[in-house]
Order: structure tokens, then sequence, then C-alpha cells
């Protein structure tokens, strides 16, 4: 089993949907997490972390749940410009970042 | 430009024969991580200094693969008797230790093995 496994895409929707991606970890040791954003043939950057208590950045909210080793994020009003590749983070302490293996998004007009 | 830089961006090259990518990180960071990536999946952990410490390997990662960073700063990834497997981008990224969920990745170098 992977260590961080994401739902398959890709996700297309029209713009103005709210969408959600699902992530999962298996490590229960897993201490940080975070949603990395990669555009097409770009390197990977940080989009946002996630906190325990849900953390939200405009149109982005981000949820976690340690008991049931599951993380989302959730995109409201999508824009053409939110069409990307969604990565999903762990890290467990002194190791390095380990990533999912993403999830598409395409946003129409 | 004060980003993360790598070179060479593209190498091609015949099955067999050694090859070596650079990564220049950005200067006060002093954690530097290699990363491969593939069509349709996302970064695979190779390897990571802080310093000039390599702390972690990737347990995939096989012996032919061999990273330094001599001085803290620059690193190279060198890939010995290549594969078409070896196929792939090569991601560098760095990042504060204090920081370590923040990663800045360079633009990659794109390894093609023929």
């Amino acid at each position: 089993r992977k260590e961080v496994e994401q739902d398959p895409g890709p996700f297309n929707v029209p713009e103005g949907a709210t969408v959600a991606f699902n992530c999962t970890y298996s490590n229960s040791a897993s201490q940080s997490f975070f949603w990395y954003r990669q555009d097409c043939r770009k390197e990977p950057k940080l989009l946002m972390s996630v906190y325990s208590s849900g953390n939200e950045d405009g149109r982005f909210t981000a949820q976690l749940n340690r008991a049931s080793q599951y993380i989302s994020l959730l995109i409201r009003d999508s824009k053409l410009s939110d069409s990307a590749t969604y990565l999903c983070v762990v890290n467990r302490a002194g190791t390095a970042l380990i990533f999912g293996k993403g999830t598409t998004l395409s946003v129409s007009s | 430009d004060t980003g993360v830089s790598q070179n060479p961006r593209h190498k091609i090259t015949k099955r067999g024969q050694n090859v070596t990518f650079r990564c220049d990180p950005i200067s006060e960071h002093n954690r530097l991580y290699w990363y491969r990536q593939t069509l349709g999946q996302g970064p695979e952990f190779l390897t990571y200094f802080q310093n000039e410490a390599q702390l972690e390997k990737s347990r995939l990662l096989s012996d032919r693969f061999s990273a330094e960073r001599p001085k803290g700063s620059f690193s190279t990834l060198e890939i010995q008797r290549t594969e078409q497997g070896d196929s792939a981008m090569y991601l560098c990224a760095s990042s504060l230790a204090e920081v370590p969920g923040e990663l800045f990745f360079g633009e990659g170098s794109r390894l093609t093995v023929l």
C-alpha cells in the first residue's frame, strides 16, 4: 500500500463549481500535512498546510482527520486558473515529504 | 534569480552511460532534497541533505544513484550505468530546516535514456 493515496482523477468541473479532493495516509506517525499544486510542466509549489483544526485560505479549505488518517481539500467557486494537479503531502518528524500521485483538476468555462 | 537552479535542464544519453545533475539551492536554505517524477505520478523521494550531511535515502534508491553536497551548498546527483527506467524528471528542492514543509523546487532536469 502506498504511503499517500489520492482520489484518481481527472476532475472536470465548470467554473463556479465546488470540488473536493480526498487523500489518505497509511503511517500513523505522520505529523505534518500539506497540499501542493503543480501546473502542467511546472514544478510543485506549496498551496497550503493542513492543520488539525482545519484551515481556510480564501476559496480553499483544508481538513485533517487524524483518527481516519484522512486529508481533504475543498475548492469553492472554481476558476479557470485553478486547473492543475493537486498533490497531497505528508511528513513524519525528521523525514522528507512524501507526495501522493496527485489529482488533476480541469475547470472549464 | 534567487530560486533553486538545476543543470542541465535536459539530458539525453545512451543506456549504460553515466550522468550527473547539479542543483544550486536557495542560498540560505540548509536542506536540499532530490525527487524523481514520471508522467502521471507525484514526486518520488530519493534523498535529502541537511547542510553537508545526507540524512535520508529512499530504500528504493538503487546503488547506481549517488548524491553529494560537499560544502553544504550545491548538490550533485550521479546516475551510473543508466537504464531506460531511469528516464524521468529529476527535481531538486530546498528548504529551511525550521520550515520543512515548504519546499522550493527547481524546474527540474529531464533525463531521457535511449
